[in-house]
């Protein structure tokens, strides 16, 4: 069955620290898998992706995230956090066929502190 | 504008009344999806839709219908609706082929 866990539930960073949110995996076939954000009374916004190649991928706002097969992970990574990252991190993994089941994490919630 | 809208954005209703959140898209995608999220949760996918002649049940469709009436609208229905689909609502959207959902701004719905 497909699943996600994002362990951390909230995380407090520093403004101007690093991040690193977990994201795991169970998927039974090649995994097509996201990171979205939902800022404060937004919709989700797409942060990056990954289906092939290079397992180290870039996406907005200076995100990235490294695909780990062997540890079926899919963390994501900010080398410096600003106060407007605070929002919620969701992760998720799917397909590319038929309609595309997307199975989500529970989220984690960042707070920035000063 | 936006791609993917949803009216209303919230809405407080009674237990036992009908219910309609309202979804369009302007980015010409044939396949639409409802999601409830809950506190603590990630989404879970109610109906979806490949066409408007196709419509799907997802993991959570009790107490819940769907209509699509054009390819740009996708609509959820509420046909009494109880307490417990208190909840944040979204639409969202894929193009055939495409690897990627797009999700509207959500609908806050609360049942007293």
């Amino acid at each position: 069955a497909q699943s996600v866990t994002q362990p951390d539930i909230h995380i407090t960073v520093s403004e101007g620290a690093s991040l690193e949110l977990r994201c795991n995996y169970s998927y039974g076939a090649t995994p097509y898998l996201f990171w979205y954000v939902q800022s404060p009374g937004q919709g989700l916004q797409l942060l990056l992706k990954y289906f092939s190649g290079d397992t180290l991928v870039q996406g907005i706002k200076g995100f990235e995230a490294e695909f780990k097969r062997s540890q079926s992970s899919f963390n994501l990574r900010k080398p410096s956090v600003h106060w407007s990252d605070a929002a919620e991190y969701f992760c998720a993994v799917g397909g590319n066929t038929g309609f595309q089941k997307l199975v989500f994490g529970t989220g984690t919630r960042l707070l920035v502190s000063p | 504008d936006a791609d993917v809208t949803q009216t209303p954005r919230n809405r407080i209703t009674k237990t036992g009344k009908r219910i309609m959140l309202e979804c369009s898209q302007t980015k010409g995608h044939d396949r639409m999806y409802w999601y409830r999220q809950d506190p603590g949760l990630g989404l879970q996918l109610i109906y979806y839709s490949f066409d408007v002649k196709d419509i799907n049940k997802g993991e959570i469709s009790d107490g819940y219908s769907v209509s699509r009436q054009a390819q740009a609208k996708f609509s959820l229905s509420l046909e009494s609706a109880i307490p417990n689909q208190t909840a944040l609502y979204f639409c969202a959207t894929r193009g055939q082929g495409a690897d990627t959902q797009y999700f509207g701004p959500g609908t806050r719905l609360t049942v007293l």
